[in-house]
């Protein structure tokens, strides 16, 4: 098994840039994540979806969206991006939401 | 509100030095608290969860235990290989969904 995969590594967008950060696990996981990590600060979740074709927002969505039309995909988008979305991405899955996660790699996103 | 604090913020250690971490959460009616390792430019990656207090869990060098308002990791004897940072998380019946990270302990343990 994979496990979670991400793309991409990093990327470097300009001010007003769209993007997707692709997110993928093979563990045929219902629920999955997207968190947000910032230095000093703990992962700030953004969305979160509980199974195909149902997503809900988490404690920091301004700026994005998700879709989820199959149970291994969740790309994030990011539609006219900000400084502020400078960060590193986390995606994660779970068999169900009092279970543990299971973490990507990250994508480091640069905004200048 | 749900909060959760860690601490120490960064911790040296000699090899075989013991310590613990500390995660302390104020989340009414707790559904799980997880301990991750995080290591720099990963993900973090799962060491154990604690659903009642009185609960422990093993793994190696590491002992997680929980009460009704704190857990510990007990790092007994540390290697070099278990410096990384460790991350505690909560999810209450409040939460929803929602897991509420701490901003983690830094370990580093000098050879």
């Amino acid at each position: 098994n994979a496990g979670v995969t991400q793309t991409p590594k990093f990327r470097i967008l300009k001010i007003g840039q769209s993007m997707t950060l692709q997110c993928t696990q093979d563990m045929n996981h219902n629920y999955m994540y997207w968190y947000r990590q910032d230095p000093g600060m703990g992962l700030k979740l953004i969305y979160y979806s509980v199974g195909a074709g149902i997503t809900d927002k988490g404690e920091v969505p301004n700026g994005y969206n998700v879709s989820r039309s199959t149970t291994e995909d969740f790309p994030l988008r990011l539609e006219l991006a900000a400084p502020s979305q400078t960060s590193v991405y986390f995606c994660a899955s779970s068999t169900n939401r009092v279970r543990e996660q299971y973490f990507g790699p990250g994508t480091r996103l640069t905004v200048t | 509100e749900d909060q959760v604090t860690q601490s120490p913020e960064a911790l040296r250690l000699q090899e075989g030095e013991s310590s613990s971490l500390n995660c302390s959460y104020t989340v009414s009616g707790l559904r799980g608290l997880f301990w991750y390792r995080q290591d720099p430019g990963k993900g973090p990656e799962f060491l154990f969860t604690l659903y009642s207090a009185g609960e422990e869990k093993e793994k190696e060098r590491l002992k997680a235990t929980l009460t009704k308002k704190e857990s510990f990791l007990h790092i007994t004897a540390p290697k070099p290989e278990d410096s990384a940072t460790y991350l505690c998380a909560v999810q209450g019946p409040n939460t929803g969904n929602q897991f509420y990270f701490g901003t983690g302990t830094s370990l580093t343990v000098i050879p």
